[in-house]
């Protein structure tokens, strides 16, 4: 089955330390590829997206993610976290039948 | 105010009794989803609608009805509510299907 996958449940993290978080899909062709922070109590929040071009997507607080084919994968990166990054994390794809899907999530503990 | 709202902010309700959630954006936007979101299971899709009386399934439509008479609102109606409905329920809007989600804050449903 067509899925998207973040290995990651809850990742702990010190602040000031950098953060990787990983999403893989298993869809055919490249589809659409998002990441959303969900703040406790909130609706999500997107972060970043990639449609094509640069590998390498700039997103809002200080985000990255890089997009590699080979790996099916939409890995999402910050140098340096916050205590405010303290958050939940969904990586989505847009495959082919326009329904967009969300990972698992990935919960961020931001520890002093 | 501008944005897309969502209500009641919680339900509690009993099994077998109708349930309906409301949904409201302001921006016009073309397409309209329902999400539920689940512990481990992140966020999965119930119903969309491309435009006003387009309305089709996604990953878990089971047990739930929506209608789309009006662009702005759609509603999302619990017809018998069974103790696995209780979620927390997210509706989203986007002016094209491949662009962002805007969400609203979310419905909290506990199913007795």
């Amino acid at each position: 089955a067509q899925s998207v996958t973040q290995p990651d449940i809850h990742i702990t993290v010190s602040e000031g330390a950098s953060l990787e978080l990983r999403c893989n899909y298993s869809y055919g062709a490249t589809p659409y590829l998002f990441w959303y922070v969900q703040s406790p109590g909130q609706g999500l929040q997107l972060l970043l997206k990639y449609f094509s071009g640069d590998t390498l997507v700039q997103g809002i607080k200080g985000f990255e993610a890089e997009f590699k084919r080979s790996q099916s994968s939409f890995n999402l990166r910050k140098p340096s976290v916050h205590w405010s990054d303290a958050a939940e994390y969904f990586c989505a794809v847009i495959p082919n039948d326009y329904k967009l899907s969300f990972g698992a999530g990935t919960t961020v503990t931001v520890r002093a | 105010d501008a944005g897309i709202t969502q209500s009641p902010r919680y339900k509690i309700t009993e099994t077998g009794r109708q349930v309906t959630l409301m949904c409201h954006q302001t921006w016009s936007h073309s397409y309209m989803f329902w999400y539920r979101q689940d512990l481990g299971h992140g966020l999965r899709l119930i119903y969309y609608s491309a435009a006003a009386d387009i309305t089709d399934k996604g990953e878990v439509p089971d047990g739930y009805v929506v209608s789309r008479s009006k662009t702005e609102n759609f509603p999302l109606t619990l017809e018998s509510a069974t103790r696995s409905q209780t979620s927390v329920y997210f509706c989203a809007s986007s002016p094209h299907i491949n662009e962002k989600l805007f969400f609203g804050s979310g419905t909290q449903l506990s199913v007795l």
